[in-house]
């Protein structure tokens, strides 16, 4: 069974630092790994998805990705963070016909 | 682009009550998907339907149900409501076998008192 583990239930960073949001992941196929965002009060936004092909993967609002197979690792980043980044960010890998999401990490952005 | 369409968008019921929150796909999928994401939980995979067939099944109580209708849009009717079913209810949709082409709706809020 496919299952992710998200490092850290909140990363707080200053405004202008690298952001490194951590997710590991268990598979037993090729995964299709996911991060989403979501908003207080909002809805699920998908920021990037890894399927096949280039392990480095850019998502939307400067963030990206890198798949990892040796480390079993898909970690978020983003070289330089805003205020309006501050949200719940969760990393998700498709399980035959679901998404199995992570317990989600909370970022906090200081001024 | 058209996205995925819930309704309604928040909705307030009293223990014991019943509740059915609809769900419109993306045109052309024929895929739906609900889960429910409780106060600082992560969204749990509740059902999902493909050709109004069930397609598979996660962790959903026996008082709910779910049903896929012929233009695709899909209804899940929760009875006997209780304070812990109060959550985000989120519906997905994709083409069959397209899961990694899965887009989100945003969401019915539904607070039980």
């Amino acid at each position: 069974a496919q299952s992710v583990t998200q490092l850290g239930s909140h990363v707080s960073v200053s405004e202008g630092a690298l952001v490194l949001l951590r997710c590991n992941y268990s598979s037993s196929v090729p995964p299709y790994l996911f991060w989403y965002v979501q908003y207080p009060n909002q809805g699920l936004q998908l920021l990037l998805k890894y399927t096949t092909g280039a392990t480095l993967v850019k998502g939307i609002n400067g963030f990206e990705a890198e798949f990892k197979k040796s480390e079993t690792s898909f970690h978020l980043t983003k070289p330089s963070a805003h205020m309006s980044d501050a949200a719940e960010y969760f990393c998700a890998i498709a399980s035959a016909s679901k998404i199995i999401f992570g317990s989600g990490t909370r970022l906090s952005i200081r001024p | 682009a058209a996205g995925v369409i819930q309704s309604p968008r928040h909705l307030i019921k009293e223990k014991r009550e019943t509740a059915t929150l609809k769900c419109y796909p993306i045109p052309r999928h024929d895929t739906v998907y609900w889960y429910q994401q409780g106060p600082g939980q992560d969204p749990q995979f509740l059902i999902s339907f493909y050709e109004k067939m069930q397609s598979d099944k996660g962790s959903i109580p026996d008082r709910f149900s779910a049903q896929q209708f012929s233009d695709y849009h899909s209804e899940l009717n929760m009875s006997s409501l209780e304070l812990g079913d109060s959550a985000l209810y989120f519906c997905a949709s994709s083409l069959e076998g397209y899961i990694y082409e899965q887009y989100f709706g945003p969401g019915t809020r539904l607070t039980v008192t």
